[in-house]
């Protein structure tokens, strides 16, 4: 039983760069979401899902997408990549939308 | 204004001290209060999950919510080394899952 699986953990892009971070859960939970973390501002809930098939957008979706095909996976899409995004990211699910949220290790994105 | 507030320390205790770190919030409609471990360079780990008001205790941790002051507690009896960390509030509503968290206060527990 791993959790929640982010891959890749490091990435350097170049302005303009899309790019793709995963999240994988082998917990059959329904309820996935993913934040951004930088310093002073805490964690912000960038999109989530409910489960396969249902997304939404959260406090800060723009210049992000996310899809949600299988209830193992939620990737999210970053279109075309901006200093602003430079942050660590972080991935959690939870059995529903009411139990507690459990976290990945996070990937840390930096965009030159 | 923040709807969560949290003072980010840092925190400096000597090994054994009771360590209080606290929350206050805006939002009336949230019902659920968490507290998340977060060491360096890892994940938030959950360390408590209360519903409404009262106390809860886990071991060295016991977590307190008053709602009628919009005010969240979290105690650390007989701090140690491994308690140095980011320490996260979170709460939510019961409308969603979407989880608002405070900035963190980072704690450090000297030998």
């Amino acid at each position: 039983n791993a959790g929640v699986t982010q891959t890749p953990k490091f990435q350097v892009l170049k302005t303009g760069q899309s790019m793709t971070l995963q999240c994988a859960q082998d917990m059959n939970h329904e309820y996935m979401s993913w934040y951004r973390q930088d310093p002073g501002m805490g964690l912000r809930l960038i999109h989530y899902s409910v489960g396969a098939g249902i997304t939404d957008q959260g406090e800060v979706p723009n210049g992000y997408n996310v899809s949600r095909s299988t209830t193992e996976d939620f990737p999210l899409r970053l279109l075309s990549a901006a200093p602003s995004q430079t942050s660590v990211y972080f991935c959690a699910s939870s059995r529903a939308v009411d139990q507690p949220q459990h976290f990945g290790d996070g990937t840390r994105l930096s965009i030159l | 204004q923040k709807e969560v507030e949290q003072d980010p320390g840092p925190l400096s205790v000597p090994e054994g001290a009771i360590v209080s770190l606290n929350c206050t919030y805006s939002n009336s409609a949230f019902q659920y209060f968490m507290w998340y471990r977060q060491y360096s360079r890892k994940g938030p780990e959950l360390l408590m999950y209360t519903y409404s008001s009262g106390n809860k205790e886990d071991g060295r941790f016991t977590a307190q919510v008053d709602k009628s002051s919009k005010y969240i507690s979290l105690f650390i009896r007989d701090s140690q080394p491994s308690d140095s960390a980011t320490y996260l509030c979170a709460m939510k509503d019961n409308q969603g899952g979407k989880l608002i968290f405070g900035q963190g206060t980072e704690l450090s527990v000297k030998p």
